[in-house]
């Protein structure tokens, strides 16, 4: 089954200084891979995702961009952070035939 | 925005007890996913549920769907110290790979 690594767990930040969230994927191929971002209290809102390597779609217009460098390589980038940028940023990808998600285990930025 | 929406947002219940979370949305889905975080920690997939199918078990795990009504249960029973985390629904419309839309999550509380 799949396995997420997400890097690093942890991450505290002044406002303006760049960003680089790492997601890597083992035990599957050409999978398909997701960023969400979950703020405190809140559900899970999709920042990007990518069906292979090299193509990004983005959810909705922000401070972040993604890249996919290689086929189970996610990364999820800011070049000046935000206040708002902080969050739980959790990388996904799909797994067998039925659509669910595999999730990682998240990575806590504190923007201050 | 948000296609699924979890009823009650927080629930404390006695060990042993069943627990009952709900969830609606809004438009058409392929299948519904129920979800599970550990406080801190990535989500784990429960179960998946499909658009024609009504009622599914897994172990202490059930989850009913009625689409005429758009809405879901999760029922857990004989509940444990250890169920204690947050739930979510989330929906596949089935549109592609845009990834699934969470709703905001059922905080349970298992009291020992």
């Amino acid at each position: 089954s799949q396995t997420i690594h997400q890097w690093p767990a942890t991450l505290v930040q002044p406002v303006g200084s760049p960003l680089s969230l790492e997601c890597t994927v083992e035990g599957t191929s050409n999978p398909n891979l997701y960023w969400y971002r979950q703020a405190a209290g809140r559900g899970l809102q999709l920042l990007f995702y990518s069906v292979g390597i090299g193509q990004i779609s983005s959810e909705v217009p922000q401070n972040l961009s993604a890249s996919r460098p290689q086929d189970r390589q996610f990364i999820l980038s800011s070049k000046k952070l935000l206040l708002s940028d902080s969050g739980f940023y959790l990388c996904a990808c799909t797994g067998g035939r039925t659509g669910e998600l595999f999730f990682g285990e998240g990575s806590r930025l504190t923007v201050l | 925005s948000q296609q699924g929406e979890e009823d009650p947002q927080a629930l404390s219940i006695q060990e042993g007890e069943n627990a009952t979370m709900n969830c609606s949305y809004k438009t058409s889905i392929n299948n519904l996913q129920w979800y599970r975080q550990n406080s801190g920690r990535g989500l784990v997939h429960l179960i998946l549920i499909r658009s024609n199918e009504r009622e599914k078990h897994s172990g202490r795990l059930r989850v009913t769907l009625d689409t005429s009504k758009k809405s879901s249960s999760l029922l857990i029973t004989a509940s444990r110290a250890a169920d204690t985390a947050s739930y979510f629904c989330a929906t596949d419309a089935g549109g592609g790979a845009d990834g699934l839309t969470f709703g905001k999550g059922t905080h349970l509380i298992i009291q020992p």
